[in-house]
């Protein structure tokens, strides 16, 4: 069964880093979206992506966050300076239509020093 | 905004027993997605109901939403190990592409 994979499953930064967190949906799917869940809380949304832009992002997706599709499979999340509140678990989710259920990966957990 | 409360927070059970997990919506849902979630893991899709009344069924697990579509049920029939984990409630209130809004979640323990 087709999955979504995201890269790397843990990574590491130093505060004030740079950090990409890659993902690959669903060959078929055309919505894209990024999601983080910080340890002992809800999972929230972040960004949702169609048609090669944003459709909606949420009010944590400040300046410091961008996505980008920069080729047919790949969809990343770059964090331009972290912060040690920027530590989560991130998920990328994909559909194929907008009322059919979002698919997510197993996440990548970052964890800002 | 949205808001989702899901109860209990967490629930421990002893195995072969049923049970009910409830998630209940500050707005009319376009639609309410069940997911399952291991530590430290991703989600995975249960069920999908969009239609007030709507009641689907998968293996040992039965999803209903109110008519109102403002509340949700989870019910396990005969409950295993295999259904341990935290199981999320997720709701999409615009009917479009738009992002999830989850529940906490509730913590299920299944004991032998």
């Amino acid at each position: 069964e087709p999955e979504v994979t995201q890269t790397p499953s843990h990574q590491v930064t130093q505060m004030g880093q740079e950090v990409i967190l890659r993902c690959v949906p669903i060959s078929n799917h055309l919505y894209f979206y990024w999601y983080r869940q910080i340890l002992g809380q809800k999972v929230e949304f972040l960004v949702s992506f169609y048609n090669n832009e944003i459709s909606e992002k949420s009010e944590i997706f400040d300046d410091q966050f961008s996505v980008e599709r920069p080729d047919g499979s790949n969809f990343t999340l770059k964090i331009r300076s972290t912060k040690l509140e920027d530590s989560a678990m991130y998920f990328c989710a994909s559909t194929g239509q907008s009322n059919q259920p979002q698919h997510f990966g197993d996440g990548t957990r970052l964890s800002i020093l | 905004s949205q808001e989702l409360e899901q109860s209990p927070q967490s629930l421990i059970v002893q195995e072969g027993k049923n049970l009910t997990i409830n998630c209940t919506s500050s707005k009319t849902l376009y639609g309410l997605y069940w997911y399952k979630q291991k530590y430290g893991e991703g989600l995975i899709f249960l069920m999908m109901l969009q239609k007030g009344g709507e009641e689907k069924s998968h293996e040992k697990i039965t999803a209903k939403l109110d008519e109102k579509k403002q509340q949700s049920s989870l019910h396990i029939t005969a409950s295993q190990p295999s259904h341990a984990g935290i199981y999320l409630c997720g709701a999409d209130n615009a009917g479009g592409a738009d992002g999830l809004t989850f529940g906490k979640g509730t913590h299920l323990i299944i004991q032998p």
